[in-house]
């Protein structure tokens, strides 16, 4: 079965330095990965995702992320934190063999310091 | 509208009463689920509906009740909750695809549900 590990449940970085948000998945054959942010007292909103091809994904408001089979491991990385990105970040991790379900991560808490 | 609307964004009821959350998506997709979002726990998937006929119950209690009238439309109905069931309540939708590629889940913005 899937299973998404999302090890950090807060983070604070300083507004303008790097932000690397870490996620490991479970999962047999070649996965389709998501990042997706909530605000608070809103939905989730795609950030970027990963179905095949090449391991670098480019999302929106500037963040990115890598997928790394052999470390199954889909990391979410932006280079300078701006203080609107304080919000909640989910990994969620979807295959072929499951249909249209996803299994989501518990969610990493981002809080930017000025 | 656009997206994936949710009604109402807060509600409060008693145990006893009974009511009906509703979404609405106006992005043409076949697709749809319930969520439940607790605090401190993982996003739970309640339901899927697949072109209107619904293909995942993932072990709800029967006081949560789906609906799925067309493709645009997904209610959920509520009788007799518990303070436990006290959560974020969201709807999504995506184009699913019978040869198994997968699409994205757009979210709305959920229903703040207090059972008191």
């Amino acid at each position: 079965a899937q299973s998404v590990t999302q090890p950090d449940i807060h983070i604070t970085v300083s507004e303008g330095a790097s932000l690397e948000l870490r996620c490991n998945y479970s999962y047999g054959a070649t996965p389709y990965l998501f990042w997706y942010v909530q605000s608070p007292g809103q939905g989730l909103q795609l950030l970027l995702k990963y179905f095949s091809g090449d391991t670098l994904v480019q999302g929106i408001k500037g963040f990115e992320a890598e997928f790394k089979r052999s470390q199954s491991s889909f990391n979410l990385r932006k280079p300078s934190v701006h203080w609107s990105d304080a919000a909640e970040y989910f990994c969620a991790v979807g295959g072929k063999e499951y249909g249209n379900k996803l299994v989501f991560g518990a969610g990493t808490i981002l809080r930017v310091k000025s | 509208e656009t997206g994936v609307t949710q009604t109402p964004r807060h509600l409060v009821m008693g145990m006893t009463n009974k009511k009906s959350l509703k979404c609405e998506q106006h992005l043409g997709h076949n697709a749809m689920y319930w969520y439940k979002q607790s605090a401190k726990k993982p996003l739970e998937l309640m339901f899927v509906y697949n072109f209107k006929e619904q293909t995942e119950n993932n072990s709800v209690p029967s006081r949560f009740s789906p609906e799925c009238p067309n493709s645009s439309h997904l209610f959920l109905h509520l009788h007799t909750l518990q303070p436990e069931d006290s959560a974020l309540y969201l709807c999504a939708s995506s184009q699913f695809r019978t040869s198994g590629s997968q699409n994205e889940q757009f979210f709305g913005p959920g229903t703040r549900l207090t059972v008191l």
